[in-house]
Formats: C-alpha cells, sequence, structure tokens
C-alpha cells in the first residue's frame, strides 16, 4: 500500500529563515510526486509536480527536490505570506486510475 | 479563468435528508475525483471518473454517489446523509487520469446534525 509521511507537523520560522519540510513515501512504481500548499478552509493550492530522482523546481522562494525515497520542500527567506499547510501526495503505478495518496501535511508559521 | 468550481461552499443539513454537492470545471479535464478532508486523516478520496459515464470507487465511497453525464460536470450526492459525514469537501480535475496534476475547488463545509 502507498504511503507518505510528512515532517515535521508543525514549522515555526522567523522571516528569512530558511528550511526544508520533509516527504518521505513507499509507492510501488512512482508516476509522480505533487507538492500542494494549503490556507485554511480553501482547495490545494497545486505547486509541484516531479517524476523521477534528481528532479527539481522551483517556484519564487520555493524549491523541491526528488530522490527514491523522499521529496523536500526547500523554503529559502520566507515572508508571512508563505504562512501555510504544506501537502504532499504521490501517485503510484499500480493504482490503476489516477489515485493521489496524500500525507498529514507539515503547517508553517513565518513570524515577521 | 481556468478554474473548478464548487456549490454550495457551505451546507448545514440534517440526518436523511438528500443533498447534492455540484462540481464543474472549464478546462475540458476528462479526470474528475472527490476527496473528503477530516482532522487528523487528510485528504481522502471518495470517487473518481475517468471520462463521461466512467465512474468508480475510492478509499471511502459507503453513503455516497456520482453521476458524469457531462465532461463538465461531477456532481457529489449524498442520498441519506449522516452525521459522520461532516466534513471538508473537495472536487478536483486533471487533463488526464494517469501523472496529470490534479486541480481543486474551493471546497464544500458540510455539517451535518
Amino acid at each position: 500500500e502507498d504511503q507518505v509521511t510528512q515532517s515535521p507537523e508543525a514549522l515555526r520560522l522567523q522571516e528569512g529563515e530558511s528550511s526544508s519540510l520533509n516527504c518521505s513515501y513507499t509507492v510501488s512504481g512512482l508516476r509522480g510526486l505533487f507538492w500542494y500548499r494549503q490556507d485554511p478552509g480553501k482547495g490545494p493550492e497545486f505547486l509541484f509536480t516531479l517524476y523521477s530522482a534528481g528532479e527539481e523546481k522551483e517556484k519564487e522562494r520555493l524549491k523541491a527536490t526528488l530522490t527514491k525515497k523522499e521529496s523536500f520542500l526547500h523554503i529559502t527567506a520566507p515572508k508571512p505570506e508563505d504562512s501555510a499547510t504544506y501537502l504532499c501526495a504521490v501517485e503510484g503505478v499500480g493504482q490503476g486510475a489516477q489515485k493521489l495518496v496524500f500525507g498529514q501535511g507539515t503547517r508553517l508559521t513565518i513570524n515577521p | 479563468e481556468a478554474q473548478v468550481t464548487q456549490n454550495p461552499r457551505y451546507l448545514i443539513t440534517v440526518t436523511g435528508k438528500k443533498l447534492t454537492v455540484t462540481c464543474s470545471q472549464n478546462m475540458n479535464h476528462e479526470y474528475m475525483s472527490w476527496y473528503r478532508q477530516d482532522p487528523g486523516l487528510g485528504l481522502r478520496q471518495i470517487y473518481y471518473s475517468m471520462n463521461v459515464e466512467v465512474t468508480d470507487k475510492g478509499d471511502v465511497p459507503e453513503g455516497y454517489k456520482v453521476s458524469r453525464k457531462e465532461k463538465r460536470n461531477f456532481p457529489l450526492i449524498l442520498e441519506s446523509p449522516s452525521p459522520n459525514q461532516t466534513s471538508l469537501y473537495f472536487c478536483a480535475s486533471s487533463l488526464s487520469p494517469r501523472g496529470d496534476t490534479q486541480y481543486f475547488g474551493p471546497g464544500t463545509r458540510l455539517t451535518v446534525l
């Protein structure tokens, strides 16, 4: 069974203090790994898709990387508006039609 | 603007009163899906649809029905809602059924008394 574990559950940083969020996964053949941002009471907002180990993608202060067992979301010099819950999800080749298995998320708070 | 819309956004109802949550996408996506999000349990898939008239169960389908008569619409039906269906519901869509990014709607917060 595909599984996703995110750590830490919650992270509090000062504005400008860089850090990384971890997403460990087990999947029967990775079809894709997805990062989303979710604000309270709102729908997940797509950030990145990674397909193979070694792949990296960047967007503003965020950078996502992928290995065969985990993905990291690096946040550089964060601002208060980066505060949100970050969700990681995987889609495995054994799932048949597209099914995302989500982690529990990391709740990120950036203090000014 | 490319988007997934859901209605209503908020709903309070009573046990046993049938309700429908609508979902519509304007991106000509083949694949659509429903999720529920509960504290401590994360996002879990309820039903999905590969294309018009093709639907299948996800991880937590009990108590729900869906239909896909048109490509753009994928309503979620609760024929006899119960309190354990109180949750935050999200509709999502993607261009194709495998490997493509799913885009989520804004959510429907449902309370069943």
